[in-house]
């Protein structure tokens, strides 16, 4: 079972539309979590860090589930410069230097 | 803003030749990791280096591959003998310590290594 599975995308959008992103983890030692961000053969950056109750950055909101295993990213008014893979990231604890466990991501992209 | 750098930003190098990717990890971070991607599919985990010393080491980490800091501000990253499937992005990232809060790991903006 791959360890951070996410929608395999891509999903193609107008600007202003509103789009959500899914994401599942397997391994229930997962402490932190994230939301990154790579546009086209760059580095990935974070967009936000994902907390247990919820956060909200602007036009992003992510959640997470830990009973379910489960995050998400909810893009509002989506814009033409919100065009990019999103990668879903979960980090270990428990003996793990705190590496990093990425999803394949998912694209998006917005259209005029 | 601290950044990330890597050298060089395109690798291209015969089948079995070594290599060295270099990266200058940002000034007060204690902990560094190398990441790799194939064209087209997830980033992968490589290493985590903490004190000198590995402190954890993916399957893929082999013997062909081998870090080292050989001063106070390159952490460099050794493939032995390339083979072809040794292309991919290589990102090197660094944090001041992973922590439980979930602090940010920065990443440099890779470097692409073409074996042919």
């Amino acid at each position: 079972r791959k360890e951070v599975e996410q929608d395999p995308g891509p999903f193609n959008v107008p600007e202003g539309a509103t789009v959500a992103f899914n994401c599942t983890y397997s391994n229930s030692a997962s402490q932190s979590f994230f939301w990154y961000r790579q546009d086209c053969r760059k580095e990935p950056k974070l967009l936000m860090s994902v907390y247990s109750s919820g956060n909200e950055d602007g036009r992003f909101t992510a959640q997470l589930n830990r009973a379910s295993q489960y995050i998400s990213l909810l893009i509002r008014d989506s814009k033409l410069s919100d065009s990019a893979t999103y990668l879903c990231v979960v980090r270990l604890y428990g003996g793990s230097q705190g590496n990093l466990i990425f999803g394949k991501g998912t694209k998006l992209s917005v259209k005029p | 803003e601290p950044e990330v750098t890597q050298t060089p930003s395109h690798q291209v190098t015969q089948m079995g030749q070594e290599v060295i990717l270099r990266c200058v990890p940002i000034s007060n971070h204690l902990y560094f990791y190398w990441y790799r991607q194939i064209l087209g599919q997830k980033v992968e985990f490589l290493v985590s280096f903490y004190n000198n010393e590995i402190s954890e080491k993916s399957e893929i980490f082999d013997d062909q591959f081998s870090v080292e800091r050989p001063d106070g501000s390159n952490f460099t990253l050794k493939i032995r003998s390339t083979k072809l499937e040794d292309s991919a992005m290589y990102f090197c990232a660094s944090i001041t310590t992973p922590g439980p809060i979930g602090n940010e790991q920065f990443f440099g903006p890779g470097t692409r290594l073409t074996v042919l």
